[in-house]
């Protein structure tokens, strides 16, 4: 079946960068695309880009102003987030999640990835 | 960007009863690309209902959608115990992809 599996929580400091790993199984990888979405204490959900991981495309949220990177190994079935100049408000549980192209729903969805920044 | 208003924000019910869980977007949601989706505590929100009336795989037939343009409906007939969770609806019709605030609802 359609799995997507992330990689373990994570504790930062604050200027700090994290990488996420998003790794999919039960289905043709460079076939669809991945979302990357978090969700922070009380917030709603936020999307923050994806990738086309057949040509690595990718389409970020301005919110996030630059520091978000999507990249993908095909040979791993991988996607990866990495998220720059880490704040306290960027802890959150981050989410992976596949999408049939651009414009498309979200499904299924990694078991997230808890990100804390603190000093 | 699309902003997605979720009403209302909790909803106490019984099980049996029916809910209504109103989605309202700040402009047209191109080709209503109007999902919902559930997330119960501790665990990845899970696909409902997509195009805006469409039926994910697997979700039975009390869960149903509607609306087109601004205003969309998710509609649960009859509350099952598993159906107490918080409820979402996404717009995917333009970047950036916007979710609302969420619905929780709740055994009365």
């Amino acid at each position: 079946q359609v799995q997507l599996v992330q990689s373990g929580a994570e504790v930062k400091k604050p200027g700090a960068s994290v990488r996420v790993s998003c790794k999919a199984s039960g289905y043709i990888f460079s076939h669809y695309v991945i979302h990357w979405v978090r969700q922070a204490p009380g917030q709603r959900l936020e999307w923050m880009g994806w990738i086309n991981a057949g040509d690595g495309t990718t389409l970020y949220s301005q919110n996030l102003q630059g520091r978000v990177s999507v990249t993908r190994d095909t040979s791993a079935n991988t996607a990866y987030m990495e998220l720059s100049s880490l704040r306290s408000e960027d802890t959150a549980i981050y989410y992976c999640a596949r999408g049939y192209g651009p414009g498309s729903y979200c499904f299924p969805w990694g078991q997230g990835t808890l990100v804390t920044v603190s000093s | 960007e699309i902003v997605l208003t979720q009403s209302p924000a909790t909803l106490s019910l019984s099980p049996g009863e029916r809910a209504t869980l109103s989605c309202r977007a700040s402009q047209n949601v191109g080709n209503n690309y109007l999902a919902w989706y559930q997330q119960k505590p501790g665990q990845s929100p899970g696909l409902l209902i997509y195009g805006a009336s469409s039926r994910a795989t697997g979700i039975p037939d009390r869960f149903s959608g509607s609306g087109s343009g601004t205003d969309f409906t998710l509609t649960i007939s009859r509350l099952e115990p598993e159906d107490f969770a918080v409820y979402y609806c996404q717009q995917y019709g333009e970047p950036p992809w916007t979710f609302g605030q969420g619905t929780k609802v709740e055994i009365k």
